[in-house]
């Protein structure tokens, strides 16, 4: 079953704009992740927030998460055409070593 | 170089096959998960295992099969019972706070 819904399901910016994804999820959650997939690879591991945490930086990338509204965003500033990939979130229920329920991702296009 | 393996990289099963998709680790990660993608889609889990000889099923474990002899290796078999097994299947190894790091996948096609 889909935990995590990501919107917009497309969004196609120019480089040195910024990209904000949104995720939703449905219920209580330990930790949230986001993912990046370039066509036809394997998922790449971005960061990762707790349910304790509001915001989180790393490098071009913020994430925020209000558990009160259930939701998630992630933002990329000074997009670059490397950037161009499929974005997921993904929701941990427990600590440890949890399964993860993924949404259906954002898929971002950046032009030079 | 630590990281995580699958083979092959393109799969092809003719009608009643069972093929095996291979996944190693060097992470010295204890738990490991079979994913399928279909177009489009986000990742379903198939099978998961937190420990040597011990896995669960996943969401869509109906027509699949995995076995966990060794820390380093989680194979997964797609029987001929799976009926439609053409897919993206991604494969992962999870760290101390449960992030995973995937292997590149394998793309099977049943003919």
């Amino acid at each position: 079953s889909q935990q995590g819904e990501e919107d917009p399901q497309a969004l196609s910016i120019q480089e040195g704009e910024n990209a904000t994804m949104n995720c939703s999820y449905k219920t209580s959650i330990n930790n949230l992740q986001w993912y990046r997939q370039n066509s036809g690879r394997g998922l790449v591991h971005l960061i990762l927030i707790r349910s304790n945490e509001r915001e989180k930086h790393s490098g071009r990338l913020r994430v925020t998460l209000d558990t009160s509204k259930k939701s998630s965003s992630l933002l990329i500033t000074a997009s670059r055409a490397a950037d161009t990939a499929s974005y997921f979130c993904a929701t941990a229920t427990n600590s440890g070593y949890s399964t993860l329920t993924f949404g259906k991702g954002t898929m971002l296009l950046v032009s030079p | 170089d630590g990281g995580i393996t699958q083979s092959p990289k393109y799969l092809f099963r003719k009608e009643g096959q069972n093929v095996t998709l291979s996944c190693e680790q060097n992470l010295n990660h204890d738990a490991m998960y079979w994913y399928r993608q279909d177009p489009g889609q986000g990742l379903r889990l198939i099978y998961y295992s937190q420990i040597v000889n011990d896995f669960q099923k996943g969401d869509i474990a109906e027509g699949y099969s995995v076995s966990r002899e060794k820390k380093e290796s989680f194979p997964l078999t797609v029987t001929s019972a799976q009926k439609n097994p053409t897919a993206f299947y991604l494969c992962a190894s999870a760290g101390l706070y449960n992030e995973q790091f995937f292997g590149p996948g394998t793309r099977l096609t049943v003919l």
